[in-house]
């Protein structure tokens, strides 16, 4: 099945900085999911960006379908920000495999 | 419009014990989805529906796990016997393929602790 890695595993930032995480995937896929799931363990889709690029708010993603990887930007970040951001990827819906996600802690 | 149910939230069993999920998705989603999540990791899927047909439950343990969604709508995820290594959250998402973007919305995930 599909690989899926993220990076980096933790990242603590203090209050109004940026952040960029990424998603490196094995596989070409036609479905790319970008969620974060809060302290409570709810998970909140936050992009589906199998290419090109989105911007919602403070966040933004771009995928690069051809070399295989995707980015998730966080700009100014507040601390309900924290959380746990999760990678998921597949072919159609078929076999969506997450990856092990990135904890960011955001400090007041 | 109401999100993705689940009940219970928590459950506590002793191991050899049966326990069942219920998950009612997103109004007009017919693809409904049961994922594990272990601490510290990501989910992990264990089946997928379309309408009633499960379509992909390569990584369900059928010699202890079952599902069932009858009518197409709400779905049973259950466990006989559980086994201590079965504790984990058990999310429940749907999407709809009639959208162009097959986004998946989650519940809040039932919470299994086998003694």
């Amino acid at each position: 099945g599909i690989q899926v890695e993220q990076s980096p595993p933790d990242l603590i930032l203090q209050e109004g900085a940026n952040s960029t995480l990424r998603c490196n995937f094995s596989d070409s896929v036609n479905n790319l999911q970008w969620f974060h799931q809060n302290p409570w363990g709810q998970l909140i889709n936050l992009f589906y960006i199998p290419s090109g690029t989105k911007q919602n708010g403070r966040l933004s993603a771009t995928t690069v379908a051809t070399e295989r990887y995707s980015l998730l930007y966080i700009s100014s970040s507040q601390t309900t920000d924290s959380g746990v951001y999760f990678c998921a990827v597949g072919e159609n819906n078929n076999d969506m495999r997450f990856g092990a996600g990135t904890r960011l802690t955001v400090k007041p | 419009e109401a999100g993705v149910v689940q009940s219970p939230r928590y459950k506590i069993i002793e191991k050899k014990q049966p326990v069942a999920f219920w998950c009612n998705p997103i109004s007009g989603h017919n693809t409904l989805y049961w994922y594990r999540q272990n601490l510290g990791q990501g989910p992990e899927l264990l089946i997928r529906y379309e309408n009633e047909e499960a379509v992909d439950d390569s990584q369900l343990p059928k010699d202890r796990f079952s599902a069932e969604r009858l009518k197409g709508v709400d779905s049973t995820l259950k466990i006989q016997p559980a086994e201590l290594g079965d504790s984990a959250v058990y999310l429940c998402a749907s999407s709809s393929t009639t959208n162009r973007e097959e986004t998946q919305y989650f519940g809040p995930g039932t919470r299994l602790l086998v003694l």
